[in-house]
């Protein structure tokens, strides 16, 4: 087990709906990514937390937003659902946000948007 | 090479069979090449994290090489065994804002058959 833990597991939405998706790091570690992994693609990077900071973004418009809490949990909030956001979210998180750094992942939150 | 690729995309061996795949990466500003071993419904599980050329890292049956020049990395699987069954992802650390982020290839999954 890599003591991070995603809720829920699976859930369904209405398109143009909001959605929040939660992970619980492991404790002391600073830093959370956020990945999204469509069907029969690797894991795409959304964005990183740094001690609640955000540290860094990928190629995903606005209406995808984060934050991250002290007590190493983080969010992941999704507006206006579209069909396209039906995939395999995951957050990983890491002492540090370091090249060399073990990125510990949790199990998964599979989201369908109908 | 532009992104992170993988070959095979999949693969099937009897058990007690040796395998390798393939991981290429861009080798210009190399920082770290990630691989994770994912079982169906488990979370991704770091196998190894390479930073340098030349390198080599074991962890019982599984072993990886790396060639940061080149831009290539190799899994080695020796013996395969049904519970080696999984997808095996590579990741290459790419720096970015104040952190960083892996950017994924799609995966190699592996059946071993008994």
């Amino acid at each position: 087990e890599t003591g991070v833990t995603q809720s829920p597991t699976h859930l369904i939405k209405t398109r143009g709906q909001q959605v929040t998706l939660r992970c619980s790091s492991q404790s002391g570690h600073n830093t959370v990514s956020w990945y999204q992994q469509a069907l029969g693609q690797g894991p795409q990077f959304i964005f990183q937390y740094y001690r609640e900071e955000e540290n860094g973004r990928g190629n995903f418009p606005p209406r995808f937003s984060g934050l991250q809490f002290p007590n190493y949990s983080s969010e992941l909030n999704v507006n206006a659902l579209e069909l396209d956001d039906s995939a395999l979210y995951l957050c990983a998180s890491s002492l540090e946000a370091g090249a060399s750094t073990e990125a510990f992942f949790g199990q998964g939150t599979r989201l369908t948007v109908v | 090479i532009l992104n992170v690729e993988q070959s095979p995309q999949s693969l099937h061996v009897q058990e007690g069979d040796s395998t390798n795949f393939t991981c290429s990466f861009p080798s210009s500003n190399f920082y770290a090449l990630h691989w994770y071993r994912w079982e169906t419904a488990k979370s991704p599980e770091a196998l190894f994290v390479m930073t340098l050329n030349g390198d080599e890292k074991k962890k019982g049956r599984i072993s990886a090489t790396l060639n940061t020049k080149e831009g290539y990395s190799y899994l080695y699987i020796k013996g395969s065994q049904p519970e080696d069954s999984a997808t095996y992802l590579c990741a290459s650390f790419k720096i970015y804002n104040q952190g960083g982020k892996l950017i994924f290839g799609q995966g190699t999954e592996l059946s071993v058959k008994p």
